[in-house]
């Protein structure tokens, strides 16, 4: 069975610009998260959606940060006008449900360079 | 506010010896903990988990330790080998509250394992 698969591996953009990062969940997990590691940095939470519901956008760092879940599968992490303070890995995860002991399954990461 | 710490950011250990990395945790509403290992371009791998009700889990050559009271736990394992290599990092979760769902990382610590 497939992982989570992440698009494109990496990424290199200028400053200002926006940009679109994929993320394909485990089929039938339904619940999906963005999270990024700066450089030197722990991984930080971004975004969660869980079914249905509306989505934990409470790791959001601006309103230039912004995520959609189309179907209950495939999600786009979007952001806007690009900063060079944006650069990091961005990994997606999902898990069968969420919260509690229900293991979060990573993708390899999106590395995103802002020039 | 760094709720989850890894206070070494790198730990050397010969092959066959012990390897104990350690995290300290200042959420008490967090329920559960997890050791992610992250391997260079890829993704964490979920590695162990505990239940805050539990003190010790133990799997194959990896040990969890927690100390409630102290909000400390470690990793132990042993035998190390080489191929244990990575960067290890320490996750919390809640059951509920602000904390529901979302994974809580620490830094993270480069384990080296040499033959």
């Amino acid at each position: 069975g497939a992982g989570v698969s992440q698009s494109p591996s990496n990424k290199v953009t200028e400053k200002g610009k926006d940009v679109e990062l994929r993320c394909d969940p485990i089929s039938g997990h339904t619940a999906l998260y963005w999270y990024r590691q700066s450089l030197g940095q722990g991984l930080e939470f971004l975004i969660y959606f869980q079914g249905n519901s509306a989505p934990d956008k409470s790791g959001l760092p601006s309103d230039r940060f912004s995520a959609e879940r189309t179907g209950g599968s495939v999600s786009t992490l979007t952001i806007q006008r690009t900063q060079q303070e944006d650069s990091a890995v961005y990994l997606c995860a999902s898990s069968l449900r969420r919260g509690g002991l229900d293991t979060q399954y990573f993708g390899p990461g999106t590395r995103l360079t802002v020039l | 506010d760094q709720q989850v710490k890894q206070n070494s950011p790198s730990l050397s250990v010969q092959e066959g010896r012990i390897s104990i990395l350690n995290c300290d945790y200042t959420n008490s509403m967090f329920d559960y903990f997890l050791w992610y290992k992250k391997y260079p371009a890829e993704g964490p791998t979920f590695l162990i988990s505990i239940s805050s009700i539990k003190d010790k889990n133990e799997d194959g050559r990896f040990t969890v330790f927690l100390n409630k009271s102290a909000k400390h736990l470690s990793l132990h394992i042993v035998p190390s080998q080489p191929g244990d290599s990575a960067v290890y990092f320490c996750a919390a979760i809640g059951a509920g509250g602000t904390s529901y769902g979302k994974l809580t990382f620490g830094q993270g610590t480069i384990l080296t394992v040499h033959p």
